[in-house]
């Protein structure tokens, strides 16, 4: 069965630094997506990815974080300048469908750890 | 800013008994309503996607009910075995390219 790739699963940076989180998707879906959870916390959306194009972010996803899809099969999110708080899962997702008709396939996560 | 409830937090059943939790959420600007299963150390795997009031999804011993009138969706687990031990997760869209997680109902299920 396809799966969305990520990596590293586990990443040790310290605080001001830039980290890059890669995925690879599934290759016929259309819409990716980058969420992240924090310890304790629910799951939170950060940003999606259509057409070549972010489609919709939060509040959270601030000049800090830049997503990329530079050769039509990675899917990266990058953090400059981590913080302490930006340490969590990060899960990147793709969907074939909107999410009016279908779910999302998940990798299985990158955790990140600021120190 | 939209809110999306899960109960309860927590539940601790025996195998073979069924169990059922709930999510609960705001009726307006509702598009659809996903449910996932979340094992330890894996990633969530889609069960049901919802649209309709009225709508029942069933997949094996899983089914799923959906009230959009009054915001909630029942999960139900006929018979659960040691392997539905999961974190089960609802999410809701309510248009665009996202959707608003619950917390989550953890189901440990004791052989």
């Amino acid at each position: 069965e396809p799966e969305v790739t990520q990596t590293p699963s586990h990443q040790v940076t310290q605080m001001g630094q830039e980290v890059i989180l890669r995925c690879v998707p599934i290759s016929n879906h259309l819409y990716f997506y980058w969420y992240r959870q924090i310890l304790g916390q629910k799951v939170e959306f950060l940003v999606s990815f259509y057409n070549n194009e972010i489609s919709e972010k939060s509040e959270i996803f601030d000049d800090q974080f830049s997503v990329e899809r530079p050769d039509g099969s990675n899917f990266t999110l990058k953090i400059r300048s981590t913080k302490l708080e930006d340490s969590a899962m990060y899960f990147c997702a793709s969907s074939e469908k909107d999410l009016g008709t279908g779910g999302y396939t998940f990798g299985s996560g990158t955790r990140l750890t600021v120190v | 800013i939209l809110n999306v409830e899960q109960s309860p937090q927590s539940l601790h059943v025996q195998e073979g008994d069924s169990t059922n939790f709930t999510c609960s959420f705001p009726s307006s600007n509702f598009y659809a309503l996903h449910w996932y299963r979340w094992e330890t150390a894996k990633s969530p795997e889609a069960l049901f996607v919802m649209t309709l009031n009225g709508d029942e999804k069933k997949k094996g011993r899983i089914s799923a009910t959906l009230n959009t009138k009054e915001g909630y969706s029942y999960l139900y687990i006929k018979g659960s075995q040691p392997e539905d031990s999961a974190t089960y997760l609802c999410a809701l869209h309510t248009g665009g390219f996202k959707t608003i997680f619950g917390a989550g109902t953890r189901l440990f299920v004791k052989a």
